[in-house]
């Protein structure tokens, strides 16, 4: 699976929007983009994933650059249950899914 | 209800112990995981099953021994219990298991404390 690169820590203030980078330049074509987030003394809980196009859920927007070489986990208002670790991730389906290191996110009131 | 449940939610034990850690999901998922988060919070993959039979062993020492009774179920039973075996172990299930838009969901974590 290809190796993704996330800042180790990132702030924000509380209702405004958190852009979280991750830079994955080695992606090959069949490899999907996922996002986890892990809040303190929690399983990890699934966000978002996806492969080319830019996705929306509930809970996030992923941003997918065309050359697929890096993407932005968008959290539109940002709350201070968001405060965790959240891990970018990328992986075809035959391989299971492997955590890195992540950026801690902290939400400011 | 929880959807993936693991029990104990906390474990303390002497070096030498032997002990099991429980998970159940009632997803109706196929594939189910082991994960370890040590002390340094990397996440590690250690076990999959899928529908009862080993799919992945990630150089986890044997005396790590999963056992599946049925597919809602993976049990983790550690034998001889060593000082680095402390850390949380999460379990997790996801559908299928090796499909491109699986979801992984995971465990509330047992944390064990080898003494």
């Amino acid at each position: 699976d290809a190796k993704t690169t996330q800042p180790t820590s990132m702030d924000c203030a509380e209702g405004r929007a958190a852009n979280l980078p991750c830079n994955h330049s080695t992606i090959s074509g069949n490899e999907y983009v996922y996002w986890y987030r892990q809040i303190h003394s929690q399983g990890p809980q699934y966000i978002i994933h996806g492969l080319k196009n830019n996705e929306t859920n509930e809970m996030a927007s992923l941003i997918i650059t065309e050359d697929r070489k890096s993407s932005t986990l968008i959290l539109p208002h940002a709350t201070l249950r968001d405060t965790a670790v959240y891990y970018c991730i990328v992986r075809t389906g035959r391989r299971a899914l492997t955590f890195g290191s992540g950026t801690r996110l902290q939400v400011q009131p | 209800d929880t959807a993936v449940s693991q029990t104990p939610k906390y474990l303390v034990t002497q070096m030498g112990n032997d002990k099991s850690i429980k998970c159940e999901q009632n997803l109706g998922h196929d594939t189910m995981y082991w994960y370890k988060q040590d002390s340094k919070k990397f996440l590690k993959i250690m076990f999959s099953y899928n529908n009862k039979e080993l799919i992945i062993n990630e150089t986890v020492p044997n005396r790590f021994s999963p056992k599946s009774p049925d597919k809602a179920h993976l049990n983790l039973h550690i034998n001889s219990l060593e000082l680095g075996d402390s850390a949380v172990y999460f379990c997790a299930s996801s559908p299928h298991g090796t499909g491109d838009n699986e979801k992984l969901f995971f465990g509330s974590g047992t944390q064990l404390s080898v003494l």
